[in-house]
């Protein structure tokens, strides 16, 4: 089976612009989740996504969203963008709730 | 308060030697999950063994095996026979609620980053 997919790797936006972030899970995983990893707060939470519905959402602001479509590919929105947005983030998939999350290789995002 | 501490910043450790990464962690549920993960200069995150709190017997993937103390709220990574690829950041990671609760929502630490030498 082909792992998580995340486009772009590398993404270089200024500041006041918006960018959206691409995610392919894992064939038949429903469950895609966003996390945001910068070197000050680590790795936090953005949101869950289960069958096309926000299933739970972590403490940041609504600049940042998403959604997720019938195939389960997910995108990830952040408007109007800070310098602090700049981060790694990683989607992952998985497939019921007591099985590990699968990663993707990540979406560098720099904001200048 | 910190639910995953990871008192480690940062491991040196002998190739072919064992070494162990230290995580503690805090939760009320009664039902939760414990993961270890590694992340290499690449930034993938590479999922590398799990602990069920009802599971009564301690998780071992090859190398890897988790020292689950559920009293001491601790499930510390054990490596053994280190590598040089075994060189990364290494995280410790919480799912509570693990039968209702959210599925993609892991709680992680700050990480310890593990150097294998030569």
């Amino acid at each position: 089976k082909a792992g998580v997919t995340q486009t772009p790797r590398y993404l270089i936006k200024t500041r006041g612009q918006q960018v959206t972030l691409s995610c392919s899970p894992i064939s038949g995983h429903r469950s895609v989740s966003w996390y945001q990893q910068t070197p000050g707060q680590g790795l936090q939470f953005l949101f869950e996504y289960f069958s096309e519905t926000q299933r739970n959402k972590g403490n940041f602001p609504g600049r940042f969203s998403g959604r997720q479509f019938s195939n389960s590919r997910s995108e990830m929105n952040v408007s109007t963008l800070e310098l602090g947005d700049s981060a790694l983030y990683l989607c992952a998939s998985s497939d019921r709730f007591n099985s590990p999350l699968h990663f993707g290789n990540g979406t560098r995002l720099t904001v200048t | 308060a910190q639910k995953i501490t990871q008192t480690q910043p940062g491991m040196f450790v002998q190739e072919k030697e064992a070494v162990t990464l230290d995580c503690t962690y805090d939760t009320s549920d009664q039902s939760y999950g414990l993961f270890w993960y590694k992340q290499p200069s690449s930034g993938e995150m590479i999922f590398l063994i799990y602990q069920g709190s009802y599971d009564e017997q301690n998780a071992t993937e090859g190398r890897y095996s988790l020292n689950f103390q559920k009293a001491r709220k601790s499930a510390n990574l054990v490596i053994s026979a280190s590598q040089l690829g075994d060189s990364a950041m290494y995280f410790c990671a919480m799912r509570e609620g693990l039968y209702g609760g959210s599925q993609g929502n892991l709680i992680f630490g700050k990480g310890t980053k593990l150097s294998v030498k030569p």
